[in-house]
């Protein structure tokens, strides 16, 4: 069965730290997403990622936040200056396609990130 | 617009008993998937199922059902003869170009 896999499963910063959360997608899949989860509230889409570059953010993905492939393999999320309110679970996932494309959707265990 | 309602924030039934997570979605699109994940305390996200716009055939896997009915606009899950490991918040999605979650049922199921 194929996973998205996301490291850390848990981290801990400072406030005003940067962070960067990683994520290795399914190794044939296009599109990459980014999800977040504030403590007991739903879970809210960040951005999403295709052909390398972003293809749609919410006003959450602010100038704070960057995506990046960088080999390949991995899709990060970086938080420049991390806020407490940045405390959350964050998860990735990746899709073969979206729309009339049948999508295998997988999601990664989640990355819960703590600032302090 | 695309979104996703789950009206019902919190069940709880003793176990053995039937419970049913209603979930009802919007979207303009002809074609889209609907999906639910079940989110135990350890946080991470377990597909359950994913449907597509064109089936609305209902779908039982052992002990869990979905009833999707496109006149309503509504992806129901039932949990048949609810055990204690059950016990999590149950999300309903729907994929469209990007996932769009209900808000969540939180369901105990008390021994």
């Amino acid at each position: 069965e194929p996973e998205v896999t996301q490291t850390p499963s848990h981290q801990v910063t400072q406030m005003g730290q940067e962070v960067i959360l990683r994520c290795v997608p399914i190794s044939n899949h296009l599109y990459f997403y980014w999800y977040r989860q504030i403590l007991g509230q739903k879970v809210e889409f960040l951005v999403s990622f295709y052909n390398n570059e972003i293809s749609e953010k919410s006003e959450i993905f602010d100038d704070q936040f960057s995506v990046e492939r960088p080999d390949g393999s991995n899709f990060t999320l970086k938080i420049r200056s991390t806020k407490l309110e940045d405390s959350a679970m964050y998860f990735c996932a990746s899709s073969e396609g979206t729309g009339a494309v049948l999508p295998e959707a997988f999601f990664g265990q989640g990355t819960r990130l703590t600032v302090v | 617009a695309q979104k996703v309602t789950q009206a019902q924030t919190e069940i709880s039934v003793v176990e053995k008993e039937d419970v049913t997570l209603d979930c009802v979605y919007e979207t303009r699109d002809t074609t889209y998937y609907l999906f639910w994940y079940k989110q135990p305390p350890s946080g991470e996200l377990v597909f359950l199922i994913r449907r597509n716009s064109f089936d609305e055939q209902n779908e039982i896997s052992g002990r869990y059902s979905w009833n999707f009915q496109k006149s309503t606009s509504s992806f129901n899950f039932t949990i048949t003869a609810s055990q204690v490991v059950d016990s999590a918040v149950y999300f309903c999605a729907l994929l469209g170009n990007q996932f769009y979650f209900g808000t969540g049922t939180s369901l105990t199921v008390i021994p």
